[in-house]
């Protein structure tokens, strides 16, 4: 069974752009969730997607936003891209969510805003 | 919300030696994993381990839920297993998987 896909894998933006980031989750799998890591601030949550509807949302402003398709797939956005939005995105599925079983995590998309 | 703590954060060990890794959690939890980050950023889960013991090969995990701490065991340690170890949890009032700050293991030959 394939993994978790994450593209693009590397992304070079500049401050005021936007950038959408996909996950394509394991097959079968119905949750996707997203998380940030950073040196500074280390892996924070930002939201989880199941049946395409956000479940739970972390402590990101306005700017981070989600979606999931009908296919489980799922895509994140950063607007107006701030210099501190450089960081590793890291998406993750499971079948039933997070709060129930174990995160596949997909290899990452590494972001680095100029 | 939940709060996680590991300890400790840096660990140097020599080839064949064993280790432990400790998790706190502030709260009651529904869901504990343990997973290693490798050089490249790609994070492998090791443990879903809400409570009880689990063994897999060489490593093993053991969450005292009443206690809220879960302990991850490396044994006959391999250059392989460097990289960062995380503990995440879900549970008390957070809707959200709360990692902790990770321990980052380096194994010498």
């Amino acid at each position: 069974k394939a993994g978790v896909t994450q593209t693009p894998r590397y992304l070079i933006k500049t401050r005021g752009q936007q950038v959408t980031l996909s996950c394509s989750p394991i097959s079968g799998h119905r949750s996707v969730s997203w998380y940030q890591q950073t040196p500074g601030q280390g892996l924070q949550f930002l939201f989880e997607y199941f049946s395409e509807t956000q479940r739970n949302k972390g402590n990101f402003p306005g700017r981070f936003s989600g979606r999931q398709f009908s296919n489980s797939r799922s895509e994140m956005n950063v607007s107006t891209l701030e210099l501190g939005d450089s960081a590793l995105y890291l998406c993750a599925s499971s079948r039933g969510g997070i709060d129930q079983e174990t995160q596949y995590f997909g290899p990452g998309t590494r972001l680095l805003v100029l | 919300g939940i709060q996680v703590e590991q300890s400790p954060p840096d660990l140097i060990l020599q080839e064949g030696a064993n280790s432990t890794l400790r998790c706190n959690f502030s709260d009651s939890v529904n869901n504990l994993q343990w997973f290693h980050q490798n050089p490249w950023g790609q994070l492998i889960n090791l443990f879903y381990i809400p409570s009880g013991t689990k063994q897999n090969g060489r490593l093993s995990a053991t969450t005292v839920a009443t206690e809220r701490y879960s302990l991850l065991y490396i044994s006959s340690s391999q250059t392989t297993d460097s990289g960062v170890y995380f503990c995440a949890a879900y549970g008390g009032a957070t809707n959200k998987l709360i990692f902790g700050t990770g321990t980052l293991l380096a194994v010498q030959p």
